[in-house]
């Protein structure tokens, strides 16, 4: 069955670093999304994008946020200088169409340690 | 709105008993409420939808309600079994909302054997 990938399942990194979160979307899926999860707590939205730009952002999602669909297969997270509010974990998913959200499919996460 | 804490409220089932976990939602143009299950260490799976039109829906040994009069959401697991044991999330969508979806707080569901 296909699913969606995640790479790394753990980043560790220093405040202030830059770091990419990868994600392989389902071949044939067309939406590509993030979501963020800090522990213990609710599943977050962070952007939605389709059609190489981004159709709708969070206000989490400020000018340290990137994404980017650099190959027809990957969809990455950039984060460009992480602060300690940004450790949890992130979860990629993806869709075949905007018609139906219950088929968003997600990812196994990455989870992201900032210290 | 919902409050977010660090403590997931909690349901202790025995196996084989019936689970029924609540969900309010905030907005009322939401057309399209999905129930997620959330096990340690994966990402969210999708169990499963109603839309805002629809009242009741069945699964396999899941029943969703949705009452939008009181914006509240449902989800009942008949014959409660130790693999149900997760976190739940009803999430909710809205039409022009760039496809995202709006996650509650999540409720601990634990099936005591």
């Amino acid at each position: 069955e296909p699913e969606v990938t995640q790479t790394p399942s753990h980043q560790v990194t220093q405040m202030g670093q830059e770091v990419i979160l990868r994600c392989v979307p389902i071949s044939n899926h067309l939406y590509f999304y993030w979501y963020r999860q800090i522990l213990g707590q609710k599943v977050e939205f962070l952007v939605s994008f389709y059609n190489n730009e981004i159709s709708e952002k969070s206000e989490i999602f400020d000018d340290q946020f990137s994404v980017e669909r650099p190959d027809g297969s990957n969809f990455t997270l950039k984060i460009r200088s992480t602060k300690l509010e940004d450790s949890a974990m992130y979860f990629c998913a993806s869709s075949v169409s905007s018609g139906s959200p219950g088929e968003q499919f997600f990812g196994p996460g990455t989870r992201l340690t900032v210290l | 709105g919902e409050s977010v804490g660090l403590h997931l409220p909690t349901l202790s089932v025995q196996e084989g008993d019936n689970s029924i976990i609540n969900c309010a939602y905030s907005n009322s143009a939401s057309d399209y409420f999905i129930w997620y299950k959330q096990e340690s260490g994966k990402g969210p799976q999708f169990i499963i939808d109603i839309r805002s039109n629809m009242d009741k829906r069945q699964g396999q040994r899941v029943t969703v309600l949705l009452n939008k009069t009181v914006k509240h959401l449902s989800l009942q697991i008949a014959a409660t079994q130790p693999g149900d044991s997760a976190v739940y999330f009803c999430a909710e969508w809205f039409p022009g909302g760039g496809n995202k979806l709006t996650f509650g707080t999540g409720t601990q569901l634990k099936v005591e054997l």
